[in-house]
């Protein structure tokens, strides 16, 4: 079975600063999906990356898919307290599956 | 634009009880999904319905059980809740099976089961 794991676990960073966060697969990366949670909400979809080195943006936030290493990364640029949460990394495993497994998470703070 | 609901929101039981959470879609999509979300765990995936007619377990089925009313509902029950089943419950749904089709998340059930 497919294993995501994701870095860092947690992340505090100061308004303003970029950060990264990776998930990295143990099987080659199909589509590969991006969410966001806060706190006693549901998952919020950010960004869905296919096979073949693919890299999406949606204001601050760039995602990319590099399949060689089986591995993406989601940048988020000038970071602002609204981009603290949880990001979590979804993943299929591309034979037209309906499951989807999820890294367990990067908590990420901004502090003003 | 509602999304996905689910209901209830929270729900305390006692060990043994029964308990029916519900999930309704409006964004006319095919397949639903039932979730668990554990701390350490992750999320795992309990039971789902590709179309309306048709439910398949997941990752974690044990102890639950799943009707996919019609379309729009798919429901999850606990036959007999125990406290391992206490966790963060999520209903999502996407427009067909996965390549490519996002599945859309409710704002979960918090179950505690004492």
């Amino acid at each position: 079975s497919q294993e995501l794991e994701q870095s860092p676990q947690s992340l505090i960073v100061q308004e303003g600063k970029n950060l990264t966060i990776n998930c990295t697969s143990s099987k080659t990366l199909y589509g590969l999906y991006w969410y966001k949670q806060k706190y006693g909400e549901g998952l919020i979809f950010l960004m869905m990356l296919q096979k073949g080195g693919e890299e999406k943006s949606h204001e601050k936030i760039t995602a990319k898919l590099d399949e060689k290493k089986q591995q993406s990364s989601l940048h988020i640029t000038a970071s602002q307290p609204s981009h603290a949460g949880i990001y979590l990394c979804g993943a299929d495993d591309g034979a037209g599956s309906y499951q989807l497994t999820f890294g367990k998470g990067t908590k990420l703070s901004v502090i003003p | 634009n509602a999304g996905v609901t689910q209901t209830p929101k929270f729900q305390v039981l006692k060990t043994g009880q029964s308990m029916t959470l519900q999930c309704a879609q409006d964004m006319n999509h095919n397949s639903m999904y039932w979730y668990r979300q554990d701390p350490g765990m992750g999320l795992r995936l309990i039971y789902y319905s590709a179309s309306e007619g048709t439910t398949d377990k997941g990752e974690v089925p044990n102890g639950y059980n799943v009707s996919r009313l019609n379309k729009r509902e798919f429901s999850l029950r606990l036959e007999s809740a125990a406290p391992s089943q206490t966790s963060v419950y999520f209903c999502a749904s996407s427009e067909r099976r996965l390549n490519n089709q996002p599945q859309h998340f409710g704002d979960g059930t918090r179950l505690s089961i004492l």
